[in-house]
């Protein structure tokens, strides 16, 4: 069965520096999505990228968050300069389409720790 | 702001016996509703969803009740197994075009042998 899978699985960061997560959706969905959860607390929506744009963004992703589909199969996001309060888990997520249509499926994610 | 509230931080069942999780949202927008599982380290999987014109959908031992008057809605898993013990995570996506899921905290299941 198709999954969403995602690289690295653990990442470990000094305070402003930049990282980049990279996810692989699944091959026939269209709609992609960043999420994160810091420990101990609920899973939160950062944004959504549709047609090569941003559909839809939270006010946890201001100007340091920024994602890419650089080819045809990866989608990526960074933070330029990453914060403690940065540290969580990251899970991408992907759809066909728009939820209440199809489901957004996730990715197994990845621990970031900023030190 | 709590839109989706998962009031019960953990559930212990005995195996086979019906386990019940609960989920209250506040937003009237809500219109479609899904239940996620997950295990330790692993990302959010799919269970089940529901759309606000149901009130019931079913799918093998998962079945998902909407209460839209109550704003309330609730998993049924009948019956519970040892591989069923994870957090459940209600999510909710509003019907104004949002894209991004409205989790609540979750509900740690254990189911006990």
């Amino acid at each position: 069965e198709p999954e969403v899978t995602q690289t690295p699985s653990h990442q470990v960061t000094q305070m402003g520096q930049e990282v980049i997560l990279r996810c692989v959706p699944i091959s026939n969905h269209l709609y992609f999505y960043w999420y994160r959860q810091i420990l101990g607390q609920k899973v939160e929506f950062l944004v959504s990228f549709y047609n090569n744009e941003i559909s839809e963004k939270s006010e946890i992703f201001d100007d340091q968050f920024s994602v890419e589909r650089p080819d045809g199969s990866n989608f990526t996001l960074k933070i330029r300069s990453t914060k403690l309060e940065d540290s969580a888990m990251y899970f991408c997520a992907s759809s066909k389409a728009r939820t209440n249509q199809e489901t957004q499926y996730f990715g197994p994610g990845t621990r970031l720790l900023v030190l | 702001d709590q839109q989706v509230k998962q009031n019960s931080p953990s559930l212990s069942v005995q195996e086979g016996r019906i386990s019940i999780l609960n989920c209250d949202y506040t937003n009237s927008m809500f219109d479609y509703f899904l239940w996620y599982k997950k295990y330790p380290a692993e990302g959010p999987t799919f269970l089940i969803s529901i759309s606000s014109i149901k009130d019931k959908n079913e799918d093998g031992r998962f079945t998902v009740f909407l209460n839209k008057s109550a704003k309330h809605l609730s998993l049924h898993i009948v019956p519970s197994q040892p591989g069923d013990s994870a957090v459940y995570f209600c999510a909710a996506l509003s019907g104004g075009g949002a894209d991004g899921l409205t989790f609540g905290k979750g509900t740690h299941l254990i189911i006990q042998p």
